[in-house]
């Protein structure tokens, strides 16, 4: 089994409704996050949290909330999904700035 | 806040050619430098670190320096295979003053390795 699984890994959904993106991890780590990717631009950072009780704003966290609902999962949420939000997402865990594991990614498409 | 700039892509080499991947970057102090390595279809993996100056890291054959006095953190191959074909991506933290965690990331570079 992956170490970090992100579940749907692809995913159509309609402007104005809302979605939630699950992660889960087996490495223990207490930081997780989650990164959006679009082509071109590179990964940005919209959430990470250091534990259940500990979230943080990243880059670009407008229109985007989370839930650290255990140790091991962390969901994204879009509340009203828009065209724009288009893209890829990632779920990564890792220990402060050491190496960062991730998932293989949701691809969303907001029509 | 730190920064990445990598060279951009696609690169198209043909099997067995040196690989050169360009990244610079700005940074308060001296913060870890990582290249990571996007497989079609996949999450993104580490290739490599480096966590102090004059460090190389290295891994599949790869290599990068951390070179204080140019901010540059080039990726390097001598000899390049056709499952070297992959978007590249270089990062540091993305506040190496100990504020904001995460990494920042360069645009990637997608990297094309003919027969």
């Amino acid at each position: 089994d992956a170490d970090v699984t992100q579940t749907p890994r692809n995913r159509i959904t309609k402007t104005g409704k809302r979605i939630m993106l699950e992660c889960s991890q087996t490495k223990g780590h207490d930081r997780m996050y989650w990164y959006r990717q679009d082509p071109g631009l590179g990964l940005q950072l919209i959430y990470y949290s250091f534990d259940v009780k500990d979230i943080n704003k990243g880059e670009i966290s407008d229109g985007y909330s989370v839930s650290r609902q255990a140790q091991a999962k962390f969901s994204l949420s879009l509340e009203s999904a828009i065209p724009n939000q288009t893209a890829l997402y990632f779920c990564a865990t890792s220990e402060r700035t050491s190496e960062a594991f991730f998932g293989q990614g949701t691809r969303l498409t907001v029509v | 806040g730190d920064s990445v700039t990598q060279m951009e892509g696609p690169v198209t080499l043909s099997e067995e050619a040196f690989l050169t991947i360009n990244c610079t970057y700005t940074a308060t102090g001296y913060p870890s430098l990582f290249w990571y390595v996007q497989y079609p279809g996949e999450g993104l993996q580490l290739l490599l670190k480096a966590t102090k100056a004059d460090d190389k890291g290295s891994n599949k054959g790869f290599e990068a320096t951390y070179r204080k006095e140019t901010t540059s953190f080039h990726l390097e191959k001598g000899s390049v295979q056709v499952s070297d074909s992959a978007v590249y991506f270089c990062a540091l933290p993305l506040d190496s003053g100990g504020g904001a965690d995460g990494l920042t990331f360069g645009k990637g570079t997608h990297l094309i390795i003919q027969p």
